[in-house]
């Protein structure tokens, strides 16, 4: 129930491709789902967040796609460019609004 | 302004041992987090504080672990009698409020227990 299952676990895409990550969700009780991009030797970055009100948000190139009764959601990621490769996470905010419940990570690699 | 730091960057300790590990918020932020990173768990939340409410120490693996928060700013992660799988990355973030505003990440402390 406390889970976010994140997939897939490295990504390869030429550059100017769409980059596609998915993740899904147990608990019904979370209301908050926000994609984290970490870079080497750094701390994560909030990217983009989605509240499950709505099924789409989009900023710039970075797209969430929401299915509230699918208890899924996704990142898409268009005209891929080498500077986005990193490691991104997507997130759950917990029941009680304390901690954010993270997926293992996606690594994705734009190659140019 | 400056964003949030922890101190030191790396650390490597001898099993057993005790260490402590620091972190400093944005300024006004009055909620804080600690987070564990490590290859075969990805990121974990340990600790919550927020303002003057008891903290959630749900995340808290053992209770060799224990963090506190002095004055509503600095904050302290105490890992006793360190094992070897407590090596990881242990990141803090704060955000201004609670866990629906955007948490801002430190570049965490890297601890490697020998």
């Amino acid at each position: 129930q406390q889970q976010v299952k994140q997939s897939p676990q490295s990504l390869i895409v030429q550059k100017g491709g769409i980059s596609i990550i998915n993740c899904a969700y147990e608990n019904t009780a979370f209301d908050y789902f926000p994609w984290y991009q970490q870079f080497p030797g750094k701390g994560p970055a909030l990217l983009i967040a989605i509240r499950p009100d709505v099924s789409e948000k989009k900023e710039g190139r970075f797209t969430i796609s929401f299915n509230k009764s699918a208890k899924q959601f996704s990142l898409h990621i268009m005209d891929s460019q080498p500077g986005d490769s990193a490691t991104y996470f997507c997130a759950a905010l917990n029941q009680a609004g304390t901690a954010l419940i993270f997926g293992k990570g996606t690594t994705l690699s734009v190659s140019s | 302004g400056a964003g949030v730091s922890q101190s030191p960057s790396n650390k490597v300790t001898e099993k057993g041992k005790d260490v402590e590990l620091r972190c400093d918020p944005i300024s006004g932020h009055t909620a804080l987090y600690w987070y564990r990173q490590s290859l075969g768990q990805g990121l974990e939340f340990l600790i919550y504080f927020q303002g003057n409410s008891a903290p959630d120490k749900s995340g808290l693996p053992s209770d060799r672990f224990s963090a506190e928060r002095t004055g509503g700013s600095v904050s302290t992660l105490t890992i006793q009698r360190t094992q070897q799988e407590d090596s990881a990355v242990y990141l803090c973030a704060s955000s201004s409020q609670g866990g629906r505003y955007e948490q801002y990440f430190g570049p965490g402390t890297r601890l490697t227990v020998t």
